[in-house]
């Protein structure tokens, strides 16, 4: 079983709506991560939340809205998407680099299609 | 500038075979670590096994093995008596000690097990 969880595993929403995904871990972990990721391809960071506090933003549209309200939950807020945002989302935890090149782990993540 | 280079795009594999899949990275830092990650169809994101830059021995994990060689800075992955289980998409990945919190992806190689 994965030490991160992420809700939903599928998501279907139309251009004008509004949603949210999340993400959950308890792993002590003090960075947490937002990826998308396209068929046949490694995932793209987006964002990266260093103790709670955002460290890393990849130049992502600002329909995509990351919040980190504690160290064990990250959300990315969702409006106004387009059709090529349809994807895999992925959130991932690890330590934090002061405490050495240690791996990432993932969640099972979010198929979102955007019609 | 960091890179991880995964030159197999897609290998076929007998079942039972071992298999090697190759990763070479480029650093200038003295202190990384080295990652694979597994991700079958259904999407998640696995974590394999890990390897530290100074670390004596390769890395073992149950039927995986990280064959680390420093000087020509590979650090290839090993999958004994392979099961039709593994058929997936197998990522290299590097993180650095002294940086951000960005890990480094590989564009994957995709390892299809024959019966």
């Amino acid at each position: 079983d994965t030490e991160v969880t992420q809700t939903p595993k599928h998501l279907v929403m139309g251009m004008t709506n509004k949603k949210s995904l999340k993400c959950e871990q308890h792993m002590g972990h003090r960075a947490m991560y937002w990826y998308k990721q396209k068929a046949k391809k490694p995932p793209e960071l987006m964002f990266v939340y260093s103790y709670e506090k955002l460290s890393i933003n990849e130049s992502v549209p600002s329909r995509f809205s990351p919040e980190c309200p504690n160290s064990s939950l990250l959300n990315l807020h969702l409006h106004a998407l387009q059709p090529e945002d349809s994807a895999l989302y992925l959130c991932a935890s690890s330590p934090t680099k002061d405490r050495g090149p240690q791996p990432q782990h993932f969640g099972d993540g979010t198929r979102l299609s955007i019609l | 500038a960091q890179k991880i280079t995964q030159t197999q795009p897609g290998m076929f594999v007998q079942e039972k075979e071992a298999v090697t899949l190759d990763c070479t990275y480029d650093t200038s830092d003295p202190s990384y670590g080295l990652f694979w990650y597994k991700q079958p169809s259904s999407g998640e994101m696995i974590f394999l096994i890990y390897q530290g830059s100074y670390d004596q021995q390769n890395a073992t994990e149950g039927r995986y093995s990280l064959n680390f060689q420093k000087a020509r800075k590979s650090a290839n992955l090993v999958i004994s008596a392979s099961q039709l289980g593994d058929s997936a998409m197998y990522f290299c990945a590097m993180r650095a000690a002294n940086r951000d919190d960005k890990i480094i992806f590989g564009k994957g190689t995709r390892l299809h097990i024959l019966p």
